[in-house]
């Protein structure tokens, strides 16, 4: 009965591969996000997504691309990975109201 | 632009003693001020929201509080259980930044035996 799900929990891969984390919530929200937490600990949102359309696409670059076929799940695509990708992404999910957003446990992703 | 500071970011506490975290913002008119924990591997947990100054919320051992311009946690008591990272992030008003949080770094919590 977990409300935010990500797979896969690690992705271990060469540069220049493409690569897809999904994300799904079970909470009946209809806003969610994406977050990078690099290796300082900070997390930065990338994208947000509500009832399937984009609201907040922060300066990331156009080799991420996030796709919402439905409300209740979010993907994100990564072409030509670089090592600098290399990082652990989050998937939230809120009501899209002022209330907090919950958390998926992360996708660790580490380019060789 | 908005900005989140966490301190210290890192807090080593023996079983019992009671200490603060502090979370310093700027924002553009603030739409609430989150507090969430954070244990290795997993993802962030929400603990508490706080809106307007002078707010204060409770869980436990837990209590969050709210001025103009910083927020703090104190944690009373603690117990090893309370080892974590604490994030805090704020949620700015302009509609055109829509649900998006900014968060600090973090402070790091360890409670010894």
């Amino acid at each position: 009965d977990t409300a935010v799900s990500q797979t896969p929990k690690y992705l271990v891969t060469q540069m220049g591969n493409d690569k897809s984390i999904k994300c799904e919530q079970n909470l009946g929200h209809d806003t969610m996000y994406w977050y990078k937490q690099d290796s300082k600990k900070f997390l930065k949102i990338m994208f947000s997504y509500n009832n399937k359309e984009l609201i907040i696409n922060e300066t990331v670059p156009n080799r991420f691309s996030p796709k919402s076929p439905d409300k209740a799940h979010l993907n994100l695509h990564i072409n030509s990975l670089e090592l600098g990708d290399s990082a652990v992404y989050f998937c939230a999910s809120s009501t899209g109201q002022n209330q907090p957003q919950h958390f998926g446990d992360g996708t660790r992703l580490s380019i060789l | 632009e908005d900005q989140v500071t966490q301190s210290p970011e890192a807090l080593r506490l023996q079983e019992g003693e009671s200490s603060s975290l502090n979370c310093s913002y700027t924002v553009s008119g603030l739409r609430g001020l989150f507090w969430y924990r954070q244990d290795p591997g997993k993802g962030p947990e929400f603990l508490f929201t706080l809106y307007s100054a002078g707010e204060e919320k409770e869980k436990e051992r837990l209590k969050a509080t709210l001025t103009k311009k910083e927020s703090f946690l104190h944690i009373t008591a603690p117990k090893p259980e309370d080892s974590a990272t604490y994030l805090c992030a704020v949620r700015a008003l302009i509609k055109a930044a829509g649900n998006k949080l900014t968060f600090g770094g973090g402070t790091r919590v360890l409670v010894k035996p």
